[in-house]
């Protein structure tokens, strides 16, 4: 079964808008990562957070994470058309942090 | 350019049939992981293996297998392939053993089995 379940599952904005994608996992964590995948292409790293952080900035993205709820959200400010694409995130569980586990992605688009 | 190269890009095969998918991580990476991307099922984790060892195992049916070999590369083996399989396969690597860094994925082998 997936780990983590993103929300929403689509998302359409205008370009210029923020966009806010939330990420729900199960078990604990050693860190959750967001990737984002261009379709049909591979998955490109974005940002990791580990679980004793609370916040981290890159760019125009900002992840959070709050273990005791067990979810994270991904924000991409000024959003642009070529941001169009899905995003994922992933966690590494405390169990078995050998493997990623994927989230179901949220489908992003960008409207010009 | 992640580093990581997958072989073939497209793959058309008959139900039944055996495939074999290559992956080259990238150069230094131990940790090899394999990843099954279908429409209905999501990404699904596979397997993984670190410097030649199996380390994980996910939801892997029994017709698949996979290796890692001395020189880091990775196979994944389908066989007896039924139409369900048609599906992108990533493969990954990342450097260190845990999951602590980022992946690095390849472009995808796409299967389609008709």
């Amino acid at each position: 079964s997936q780990q983590g379940e993103e929300d929403p599952q689509a998302l359409s904005i205008q370009e210029g808008e923020n966009a806010t994608m939330n990420c729900s996992y199960k078990t604990s964590i050693n860190n959750l990562q967001w990737y984002r995948q261009n379709s049909g292409r591979g998955l490109v790293h974005l940002i990791l957070i580990r679980s004793n952080e609370r916040e981290k900035h890159s760019g125009r993205l900002r992840v959070t994470l709050d273990t005791s709820k067990k979810s994270s959200s991904l924000l991409i400010t000024a959003s642009r058309a070529a941001d169009t694409a899905s995003y994922f995130c992933a966690t590494a569980p405390m169990d078995s942090s050998y493997k990623l586990i994927f989230g179901s992605g949220t489908r992003l688009l960008v409207r010009p | 350019d992640s580093g990581v190269t997958q072989t073939p890009k497209h793959l058309i095969t008959a139900t039944g049939q055996r495939v074999t998918l290559r992956c080259s991580p990238r150069s230094g990476d131990l940790s090899v992981y394999w990843y099954q991307q279908s429409l209905d099922q999501g990404l699904q984790f596979l397997i993984q293996y670190y410097n030649g060892e199996e380390r994980a195992k996910g939801n892997i049916l029994e017709r698949f297998s996979a290796q890692q070999f001395p020189d880091l590369h990775s196979e994944l083996n389908l066989s007896s392939l039924e139409l369900g399989d048609s599906a992108l396969y990533f493969c990954a690597s990342s450097g260190r053993e845990r999951g602590d860094p980022e992946a690095f994925f390849g472009q995808g082998t796409r299967l389609t089995v008709v």
